[in-house]
């Protein structure tokens, strides 16, 4: 299985600040065959189900604000959050769709400082 | 408007089985993989498994593939979960979902199952 490894696990922040998550990969997630890295961001509010946010790495789910911004290649991802908002505290999730099982990582909480 | 409502959640004896269901409406259903993902109290996402539009692939987390069994009804727009040899490490919520591109697009809004004698 691809293991899934974010990073912090928790941040406190202001709103207005820019926050970034990281999520690494044990291999590759990068097809070569289209050049497409299969990595998809999720938010969990509390009590709420996931919602997708990104995916291919980079690509916004519609509706989603572009202060989300997703990136990397490979192994190595990020999701940026700029000028935090108090509606953005919640728990951000990475996921791999490279290869069956889809793993998430275990889970950035953002909280407000 | 997209909806997928579950059901078939509760508490249940160790070792028992359970079928949860998940009832889908809004959108072309039988154009769509479906998914299951569940969370343990206080813990992240699992990734269950999903199952292709005819039914003809379904994947599982190896964890699983012996105790749970995804399949779908299109023509009652439905998905299922069958659980079997429940355990407490199977408490939890479980969320169906539809699925693009391996991603899970659209989610329920979960049902929940304890596994408690």
């Amino acid at each position: 299985d691809i293991v899934m490894t974010q990073s912090p696990s928790s941040l406190a922040v202001s709103a207005g600040e820019t926050v970034t998550i990281n999520c690494k990969s044990s291999q590759s997630l990068l097809y070569s065959g289209n050049q497409k890295n299969y990595l998809a961001w999720y938010q969990q509010k509390p009590g709420q189900s996931p919602k997708l946010l990104i995916y291919w790495a980079s690509t916004r789910q519609s509706g989603v604000p572009d202060r989300f911004i997703g990136s990397g290649s490979g192994t190595d991802f990020t999701l940026t959050i700029s000028s935090v908002q108090a509606e953005d505290l919640a728990i951000y999730y990475c996921q791999q769709y490279y290869d069956t099982p889809y793993t998430f990582g275990a889970g950035t909480k953002l909280e407000l400082k | 408007e997209v909806k997928l409502v579950e059901s078939g959640g509760g508490l249940v004896q160790p070792g028992r089985s359970l079928k949860l269901s998940c009832a889908a409406s809004g959108f072309s259903f039988n154009d769509y993989w479906m998914g299951w993902v569940r969370q343990a109290p206080g813990k992240g996402l699992e990734w269950i498994g999903e199952i292709n539009q005819d039914s003809s692939t379904i994947n599982y987390t190896p964890s699983l593939k012996d105790k749970f069994t995804i399949s779908r009804d299109n023509a009652q727009n439905t998905l299922y979960l069958q659980m079997s040899k429940l355990g407490s490490e199977d408490t939890a919520i479980y969320y169906c979902a539809s699925i693009i591109r391996g991603t899970f697009d659209y989610w329920g809004q979960g049902v929940m199952v304890t596994v408690s004698s």
